[in-house]
């Protein structure tokens, strides 16, 4: 299976702030990444697909880059919605998913 | 809008069948993908495997053994069962529409295994 480590693994910051969120595969996953928020007790939310496509209905704050085996999810103004955990998952092979990051209110 | 909603035994006994269903409503099950993935308490999540328009399946190799997923079009509905189950098959359990990306998910039911 190929793993996938996310970092950090959880991040205080304010409202206003940009942060990015790393996610690292153990071997390349070409573009074939995506990244999910799940808050508790709610259904896990598509954001980003194809490494940097946006879901629709994403905000456009929200955004992906990356190929191969390093990728990274940035928030560029955080609201106070988006205050969650984050997940990357890879579909080159067998499905796989980042051990989550969890980003709370600094 | 399409919504998945997982329903099931809360709690199941070690060595015996879980079995799940997920319900779908605002859209047909055919010629999609649907999948299981789960969440063990305090760790990552897993998939389980897809059925593919109530036909074709395919299934994580660490759970093929055990794991069976069926659907059914008349109902809207898709099914996991995983038997001989122990503690480490406690977890919450979810279904997806997708296999290469999961656009729609369920809220998710807890399973615990224990006597």
């Amino acid at each position: 299976d190929i793993q996938m480590t996310q970092s950090p693994s959880s991040l205080s910051a304010s409202v206003g702030d940009r942060v990015s969120i790393t996610c690292r595969a153990s071997q390349s996953v070409r573009s074939y990444l995506n990244w999910y928020q799940h808050k508790p007790g709610k259904a896990p939310k598509l954001l980003i697909y194809g490494a940097s496509s946006l879901q629709s209905g994403v905000p456009s704050r929200f955004s992906g880059s990356g190929s191969g085996t390093d990728f990274t999810l940035t928030i560029s103004s955080l609201q106070p919605e988006d205050f969650a955990a984050y997940y990357c998952q890879q579909s080159f092979s067998i499905p796989t998913f980042g051990q989550g990051t969890k980003l709370e209110i600094k | 809008q399409v919504q998945l909603q997982e329903s099931g035994p809360g709690l199941v006994k070690p060595s015996e069948t879980l079995t799940l269903t997920c319900n779908v409503s605002g859209g047909s099950i055919s010629n999609q993908y649907w999948s299981w993935i789960r969440q063990p308490p305090g760790k990552g999540l897993e998939w389980i495997g897809y059925i593919y328009d109530s036909g074709s399946t395919n299934y994580n190799p660490s759970l093929k053994s055990r794991v069976t997923i069926s659907g059914d079009t008349s109902k809207s509905q898709f099914s996991l069962k995983l038997t001989s189950v122990t503690a480490a098959d406690t977890a919450v359990y979810y279904c997806a529409r997708g296999y290469i990306y999961f656009g729609y998910w369920g809220q998710g039911t807890l399973v615990t295994v224990s006597s």
